[in-house]
């Protein structure tokens, strides 16, 4: 089970924001990814194996952590990183289970 | 440039089959030994939820609380494939997404990088 915190974050244009995403057991290998999904889009993928970030994504996103505890910060929030981002356990089967999401808004 | 596009019914009463297909351009199903092609859905104001996926082997893997519902399968001559989810009811109400995810072999099983722009299933009589 995966666990997000804030529910939602409330900053302004340029601000950092620090997302948190804790497992109830250890996720082997770090196989947690971060997804933002923008109203009425699909969620994209932003980062995988805990810090890496995925193709095309740039570099004001990073990941961190291991074990349970994994954060993903956002360096400067621009107008389109107002949006829903969804940690995500993955390498094991079933396809991994998704947590409830931090919803990012404007402040 | 990959592009997954679903397509299907977007009304449907309940205790009917819903039946999508997720149209995939830009790469082969056949030729792409090492991803799977699944199905999502995500109800309104939740998180996504995986429903099932298929291996251009054919192997298809399903949710264990839908698995006697569910069917996906896939036309390789047209590089698409299918999602079948009978008996629906309200709670089936979502946004059905298909997406690509990697496998063991490549340490991305279940790892989604790939998604269509989804297409929104409502269940009501």
């Amino acid at each position: 089970v995966l666990t997000q915190s804030p529910g939602t974050l409330s900053l302004s244009p340029g601000e950092r924001a620090t997302l948190s995403c804790r497992a109830s057991q250890t996720i082997r290998r770090d196989y947690l990814a971060w997804y933002r999904q923008k109203p009425g889009q699909a969620p994209r993928l932003l980062i995988y194996g805990a810090s890496n970030r995925a193709t095309g994504i740039p570099d004001r996103f990073s990941g961190s952590g291991s074990g349970t505890d994994f954060t993903l910060a956002i360096s400067r929030l621009e107008a389109e990183d107002f949006a829903v981002y969804y940690c995500q356990q993955y390498g094991d089967s079933p396809p991994g289970t998704f947590g409830p999401g931090t919803k990012v808004e404007i402040k | 440039q990959r592009q997954l596009q679903e397509s299907g019914p977007g009304l449907l009463r309940p205790s009917e089959t819903l039946s999508l297909t997720c149209n995939v351009s830009g790469t082969s199903i056949s030729g792409s030994s090492g991803y799977y092609w699944g199905w999502l859905r995500q109800p309104p104001g939740k998180e996504p939820e995986w429903i099932g996926s298929i291996h251009y082997s054919g192997a298809t893997y399903y949710k264990s609380s839908l698995k006697s519902r569910v069917t996906i399968s896939a036309d390789m001559s047209k590089n698409r494939f299918s999602l079948n989810l009978t008996s629906v009811t309200a709670a089936d109400t979502a946004v059905y997404y298909c997406a690509r995810h990697g496998s063991f072999g490549l340490g991305s099983y279940g790892l989604f990088d790939f998604w269509g722009q989804g297409a929104l299933v409502t269940v009501s009589s």
